[in-house]
């Protein structure tokens, strides 16, 4: 079966820059989309298509994916910006998750 | 604006089967251009795939839960359906119902989720 890697948390400070990567086999050669979840709350798309934002999200917001990696990168990280983010890709059919990253802005 | 409404028991004995229904308002669930899945999170986990259903028919389900699981569609309620038999104290979970437009012949990101909607398995 297909997996995708995440880092179990990422900290950034306000303002910075934070990246959050999703790895896996030949990742590039598919398409990754991001999602953000808040407690409580259910998932929201942030990044599809590697890097197109849907209407209504930050331009802060942006994606890149290529080889093995696709990244998630939140410029000038707001405080509203700490939740947890899963990125995605399909695999035969199968939608595959990675098993999510926390960002806790600190 | 296309929103998806989850329903069902809360609340299903081990053995016995999960109902869950996925209501679609505002938009078309009868548009070849979407797939309408099925999505479920573990208390405190990451996010599992269960399967999803076409307007054509067409389906398809994880290897993990196949044997045991039926996703239907009713159009003329503009609703979609789980059935999952057998439960076990693992199936407890959140379970979402979101949309995912047709893409180059498969399948593009979920852009409409459901508030999802907590079953738990237990006697």
């Amino acid at each position: 079966s297909y997996d995708l890697t995440q880092p179990p948390s990422v900290s950034v400070s306000p303002g910075q820059t934070a990246s959050i990567t999703c790895s896996g086999s030949e990742l590039g050669n598919k398409f990754a989309c991001w999602y953000q979840q808040k407690p409580g709350q259910s998932p929201v798309l942030i990044i599809y298509q590697d890097n197109k934002r849907p209407s209504g999200v930050p331009e802060r917001f942006s994606g890149s994916n290529s080889g093995n990696t696709a990244t998630l990168t939140i410029s000038g990280t707001q405080a509203m910006d700490e939740a947890d983010y899963y990125c995605q890709a399909w695999d035969s059919s199968t939608a595959v998750f990675g098993g999510g990253t926390k960002l806790a802005v600190l | 604006q296309v929103q998806l409404q989850e329903s069902g028991p809360g609340l299903v004995k081990p053995s016995q089967t999960l109902s869950l229904t996925c209501t679609v308002s505002g938009g078309s669930i009868s548009s070849g251009t979407f797939y309408w899945n099925w999505i479920r999170q573990h208390p405190g986990r990451g996010l599992e795939y269960i399967g999803y259903i076409h307007y054509s028919g067409s389906s398809f389900y994880s290897p993990s839960l196949k044997s045991r699981l039926t996703i239907s569609l009713d159009t003329s309620k503009k609703q979609f359906h789980l059935k999952l038999i057998s439960v076990t104290a693992a199936d407890t979970a959140i379970y979402y119902c979101a949309r995912a437009p047709q893409f180059r012949g498969g399948l593009d990101a979920f852009d409409v989720w459901g508030q999802g909607t907590m079953v738990t398995v237990s006697s």
